[in-house]
């Protein structure tokens, strides 16, 4: 079982540019998540999904974009790179939602726009 | 608005003794806590947790404690072990938007543990 995993683990993006951060979970869980966690801050969510073809806004979507066509990939796509994106960003799973299932997390993917 | 908060950012404490890290929050409909502690250039990783219909739940060293009429928690770990440094994580969840939201994070304290 790898758990979640995420590539790239970095990468430095010009203002402008796209990308999409690769997740993929092994574990067969429902719930799929996408955080952020801006130097010296908590994580916060920007994107969640409930099951494949489920979608839903967190906290901070603006900017990104996400789609969920099966149980294990949860890409995250970043269309015009911009400064205030620099962050770590994290996949997390869990088995049910609510938020009283474990969230297993990936390695992170750190991101850098200059 | 943080609705949850910790306020130390970092903590020292002797190996051996014992590490308590606190963490308080705003939203009353929070109904479940859970702490996670995060190495550097790993992801968090699920410790413990407590449901609001309780006060306290014990896992081996690790104790989270809670006070619902303060909105406050706090985690202790007795005795602190030298890999027991590492950043804390409080985060909180609650029947918000249907339930399925993510956790909320506090900023995190980063726990030191001397020789």
């Amino acid at each position: 079982n790898a758990g979640v995993t995420q590539t790239p683990k970095f990468r430095i993006l010009k203002i402008g540019q796209s990308m999409t951060l690769q997740c993929t979970q092994d574990m067969n869980h429902n719930y799929m998540y996408w955080y952020r966690q801006d130097p010296g801050m908590g994580l916060k969510l920007i994107y969640y999904s409930v099951g494949a073809g489920i979608t839903d806004k967190g906290e901070v979507p603006n900017g990104y974009n996400v789609s969920r066509s099966t149980t294990e990939d949860f890409p995250l796509r970043l269309e015009l790179a911009a400064p205030s994106q620099t962050s770590v960003y994290f996949c997390a799973s869990s088995r049910t939602g609510g938020g009283t299932d474990t969230q297993y997390f990936g390695p992170g993917t750190r991101l850098t726009v200059l | 608005d943080q609705q949850v908060k910790q306020n130390s950012p970092s903590l020292s404490v002797q190996e051996g003794r014992i590490s308590i890290l606190n963490c308080d929050y705003t939203n009353s409909m929070f109904d479940y806590f859970l702490w996670y502690k995060k190495y550097p250039a790993e992801g968090p990783t699920f410790l413990i947790s407590i449901s609001s219909i309780k006060d306290k739940n014990e896992d081996g060293r690790f104790t989270v404690f809670l006070n619902k009429s303060a909105k406050h928690l706090s985690l202790h770990i007795v005795p602190s072990q030298p890999g027991d440094s590492a950043v804390y994580f409080c985060a909180a969840s609650g029947i918000i938007g249907g339930g399925a939201d993510g956790l909320t994070f506090g900023k995190g304290t980063h726990l030191i543990i001397q020789p």
